[in-house]
C-alpha cells in the first residue's frame, strides 16, 4: 500500500536560520508531489508541485523552495525564514483514482 | 485564488443529527473531492465524485454534484462526537494539469 512519510512533526526556528522539510512517499512510482501550506483557520495554498525528478513548478513566489532529488523524495527548503513563514506545511501525492494522500503535516513556527 | 467555497464557515450539532456542508466552485471541474482535517492533523481524503457523477455514498457520507450550479454537498447522516473536525471540498480542474484548489473549509462540532 501507498504510505507517505513526512518530518518533523513540529519545527521552531528563528527568523533567518534556513529550513528544510523532507517528504518521502512507498508504494508508488512517479507520483505527483505537492507542498501546501496552511494558515491557521484558513483552507491549504499550493506552493509547489512536481511531475517528476528535478521538475519542479511554483504557484507562488515565495521565500521557499522546492526540490526533487529522488522519485520518491520531496523536500521543501528556504536559506532565510521569515516570521510569515509560519503555518502548518503539508506534503502529498496524489492518484487520479483515490485522489490526494497527505502527509501529517509540520507544524512551523518562526520566532 | 481560491475556487472552492464552503458554506457553512462553522456548524454546530448534537450527536445523532445531519450534517449538511456545501461547495462552491467558479470553473470547470474534472472531479471534486471531500477532505477531513481533525485539529493539528493532515486531511484525510473521503470521498471523489466525478463531474459526471451526480451522487455518491460512502458509509455515513452522501455527496452530490449539480455542475450546472457549480455546486456540492456533503451530507453526514447520524453523526457522532468522532465526526468533529473540518471538512474541505477540493476541485480538481480539467485540462493538461489538473490543478487542485482547496476551499477554506467548514468546522463541524458534533457535541455528544
Amino acid at each position: 500500500s501507498q504510505t507517505i512519510h513526512q518530518w518533523p512533526a513540529t519545527l521552531v526556528q528563528p527568523v533567518g536560520s534556513p529550513l528544510s522539510l523532507e517528504c518521502t512517499v512507498e508504494g508508488t512510482s512517479n507520483p505527483n508531489l505537492y507542498w501546501y501550506r496552511q494558515a491557521a483557520g484558513r483552507g491549504l495554498q499550493l506552493l509547489f508541485y512536481s511531475v517528476g525528478i528535478g521538475q519542479i513548478s511554483s504557484e507562488v513566489p515565495q521565500n521557499l523552495s522546492a526540490s526533487r532529488p529522488q522519485d520518491r523524495q520531496f523536500i521543501l527548503s528556504s536559506k532565510k525564514l521569515l516570521l510569515s513563514d509560519s503555518g502548518f506545511y503539508l506534503c502529498a501525492w496524489s492518484s487520479s483514482h483515490y485522489g490526494y494522500t497527505f502527509g501529517s503535516g509540520t507544524r512551523l513556527t518562526v520566532v | 485564488s481560491q475556487q472552492g467555497e464552503e458554506d457553512p464557515q462553522a456548524l454546530s450539532i448534537q450527536e445523532g443529527e445531519n450534517a449538511t456542508m456545501n461547495c462552491s466552485y467558479k470553473t470547470s471541474i474534472n472531479n471534486l473531492q471531500w477532505y477531513r482535517q481533525n485539529s493539528g492533523r493532515g486531511l484525510v481524503h473521503l470521498i471523489l465524485i466525478r463531474s459526471n457523477e451526480r451522487e455518491k455514498h460512502s458509509g455515513r457520507l452522501r455527496v452530490t454534484l449539480d455542475t450546472s450550479k457549480k455546486s456540492s454537498s456533503l451530507l453526514i447522516t447520524a453523526s457522532r462526537a468522532a465526526d468533529t473536525a473540518s471538512y474541505f471540498c477540493a476541485t480538481v480542474g480539467s485540462g493538461g494539469y489538473q490543478k487542485v484548489t482547496f476551499g477554506t473549509g467548514t468546522k463541524l462540532q458534533v457535541i455528544p
